[in-house]
């Protein structure tokens, strides 16, 4: 079993819903958690860090942390276009170097 | 616009290449990472650095060496390229304050025939 898991996708949504992408992990460890974009032929790009548990906003994205459920959120409103990416979470322990990934969710969003 | 450069994007090599992968990055950032992605699978670290003159191999076993000789500077090298190389390396840079890899690199697609 992979320390974490991300279900792939494809997830498709039109333009103006609300997203919800989602991580589960199984190393109770973990006290940093990331959510990276991806653009086609693109470097990933950092979107939220989050330290520990609880809830963290920029604009139109939420990155939410419930370490009980060992369970990570993030949240895209009013979702557009330039929406259409792969997402990533990635998350280390504090006292540990290596940054474990999720596979990535590729999300369309359509006009 | 992430201050961190990598080249070539693209390279096709013959098997057997000596190849260097090169990273610069301008934030003065001492860590320093080399990724490999391959589709559907996740990010592998192969390579990463704390400051000039530190190295150490990630998790993924990997044929290929770094130097760290300069801060903003921490190519890779491959002595003798193979199929198996065939990749999307990417690099990453982070301070010490944010303790990730902060910044990518757009990559560098790799194709050794």
């Amino acid at each position: 079993q992979k320390e974490v898991e991300q279900d792939p996708g494809p997830l498709s949504v039109p333009e103006g819903a609300i997203v919800s992408l989602n991580c589960t992990y199984s190393n109770s460890a973990f006290q940093y958690f990331m959510w990276y974009r991806q653009y086609s032929r693109k470097g990933p790009e950092l979107l939220m860090y989050t330290y520990s548990s609880g809830n963290k906003e920029d604009g139109r994205f939420t990155a939410q942390v419930d370490k009980s459920s060992k369970y990570i959120s993030l949240f895209i409103r009013d979702s557009q276009p330039s929406d259409s990416a792969t997402y990533l979470c990635a998350m280390r322990a504090g006292n540990n170097r290596k940054l474990i990934w999720g596979l990535g969710t590729s999300l369309a969003v359509n006009p | 616009e992430a201050d961190i450069y990598q080249t070539p994007r693209y390279l096709v090599i013959g098997t057997g290449k000596k190849i260097t992968l090169e990273c610069s990055q301008t934030m003065g950032h001492d860590k320093m990472y080399w990724y490999q992605q391959d589709p559907g699978m996740e990010l592998h670290l192969i390579h990463y650095s704390y400051g000039v003159n530190s190295t150490e191999k990630g998790d993924l076993s990997s044929e290929s060496t770094v130097s760290r000789i300069r801060t903003e500077h921490f190519p890779l090298t491959l002595e003798s390229a193979r199929p198996s190389h065939t990749s999307q390396y990417l690099c990453a840079s982070g301070d010490n304050l944010m303790n990730t890899e902060a910044f990518f690199g757009q990559g560098t697609r790799l194709t050794v025939v």
